[in-house]
């Protein structure tokens, strides 16, 4: 199976702040990486797939970049409803692994 | 609008076993894959299993395989998961989550899950 790393684990940051969240895959994926946004007591939402095309109705503030096996997602003004955990899914085969999230919090 | 809604989770005693079912409406169910992921509590999401939009294939994590069966009723718009020989460590929230495509085991940038229900509570516990 192909592991998932994210980095950091959490983060502290403060409205406005532009920030950066990396996951790490044991191989190479290409492109072939979701991002999915968590809220507390709420399901996963997309929020971008194949590294970093936004699904429908997500802000722009949120992208996503790279290719291999280091992509990472930015948000390049963060809001308050942004404050949840991340969570990055590898589609190159199955089991479509997903990294240990990324808790995003508020200075 | 696209709705996923399940239900059958409960509290159930080490060994024995839970039905789980998800309800979907607002989309040709048969165009697509399913599956189920879980969320232990305060943790990270993990894969459960999937299944072709014809049932024709199937998979399942490691961790579930041999006690879990995964099936599906394209007339009923239903998924299933039928938990067997359940364990503590099964305990978890189950989504019922939607593929982009007909496959389970599809690999490509265009796969991933793009609805996903609220999930269901199963609590194995003695």
């Amino acid at each position: 199976d192909i592991q998932m790393t994210q980095s950091p684990s959490s983060l502290s940051a403060s409205v406005g702040d532009r920030v950066t969240i990396t996951c790490r895959a044991s191989q190479s994926i290409s492109n072939y990486l979701n991002w999915y946004q968590q809220k507390p007591g709420k399901a996963p939402k997309l929020l971008i797939y194949a590294a970093s095309s936004l699904q429908n109705g997500v802000p722009s503030r949120f992208s996503g970049s790279g290719s291999g096996t280091d992509i990472t997602l930015t948000i390049s003004s963060l809001q308050p409803e942004d404050f949840a955990t991340y969570y990055c899914q590898q589609s190159y085969n199955t089991p479509r692994t997903f990294g240990q999230g990324t808790k995003v919090e508020i200075k | 609008e696209v709705q996923l809604v399940e239900s059958g989770g409960g509290l159930v005693q080490p060994g024995r076993s839970l039905r789980l079912s998800c309800a979907a409406s607002g989309f040709t169910f048969d165009d697509y894959a399913m599956h189920w992921v879980r969320q232990a509590p305060g943790k990270g999401l993990e894969w459960v299993s999937g299944i072709s939009w014809n049932s024709g294939s199937i998979g399942y994590a490691d961790s579930v395989k041999g006690r879990f069966t995964i099936s599906r009723d394209n007339a009923k718009s239903s998924l299933y998961l039928q938990m067997d020989t359940l364990r503590a460590e099964d305990t978890a929230l189950y989504y019922c989550a939607k593929d982009s495509g007909l496959y389970y085991d599809s690999g490509g940038p265009t796969y991933y899950f793009d609805y996903w229900g609220q999930g269901t509570l199963v609590t194995v516990s003695s």
